[in-house]
């Protein structure tokens, strides 16, 4: 089983839709949860951190399942700039920080 | 504000030669990172450093080097440069905290 895992797409949505992305993770003492989005040909940046109460940052929700080990991404009333590939981003504390990425799920935002 | 700087947007290679990939960073960052990514299979950590002069393989280190003289840089050496080491290589930092901060890729072709 992938350390991390999430369902590559492609999700089309119109203008103005909700969209939802899970991503599972496999090992139980991971300790921190991200949100990397990548535009085409550009580097990843950082979304959002997801916390244990989860967290929203305008149209963006991100929440975290410890028990079902999982972590969700959220985006409201969806726009065209919105259109990029969402990547999962889970640390296993301890040592130097293993850091393990998904391999991305790609959002396309259509008129 | 964070910069990584990558030496290279863009490189061609024969197979053969010896790559240099160099990565600078200038928010005095503990850790860096070199990644590959390719389709399919998202980011693969080469290799990472936490210090100068340290270094710890990742996942896919075979046929690669690193080096980390100076803090605020971090340079990827294909010894040997191969077609199935094509792919974009991505540098990354990070401080004492979580989140990673990337340059803006090399796409390396080995022909």
């Amino acid at each position: 089983r992938k350390e991390v895992e999430q369902d590559p797409g492609p999700f089309n949505v119109p203008e103005g839709a909700t969209v939802a992305f899970n991503c599972t993770y496999s090992n139980s003492a991971s300790q921190s949860f991200f949100w990397y989005r990548q535009d085409c040909r550009k580097e990843p940046k950082l979304l959002m951190s997801v916390y244990s109460s989860g967290n929203e940052d305008g149209r963006f929700t991100a929440q975290l399942n410890r028990a079902s080990q999982y972590i969700s991404l959220l985006i409201r009333d969806s726009k065209l700039s919105d259109s990029a590939t969402y990547l999962c981003v889970v640390n296993l504390s301890g040592g130097y920080q293993k850091v393990t990425f998904g391999t991305g799920t790609k959002l396309q935002v259509i008129p | 504000d964070v910069k990584v700087t990558q030496s290279s947007r863009y490189l061609v290679k024969r197979t053969g030669e010896k790559v240099f990939l160099e990565c600078v960073q200038d928010m005095d960052h503990e850790n860096m990172f070199w990644y590959r990514q390719d389709p399919g299979l998202g980011l693969r950590l080469i290799y990472f450093s936490y210090d100068v002069k340290m270094k710890e393989k990742g996942d896919i280190p075979e046929g690669y080097s690193v080096s980390r003289e100076k803090k605020e840089r971090f340079s990827l050496i294909l010894e040997s440069a191969s077609t199935n080491q094509t792919s974009m290589y991505l540098c990354a930092s990070r401080p004492a905290g979580d989140e990673q901060y990337f340059g803006p890729g090399t796409r390396l072709t080995v022909t």
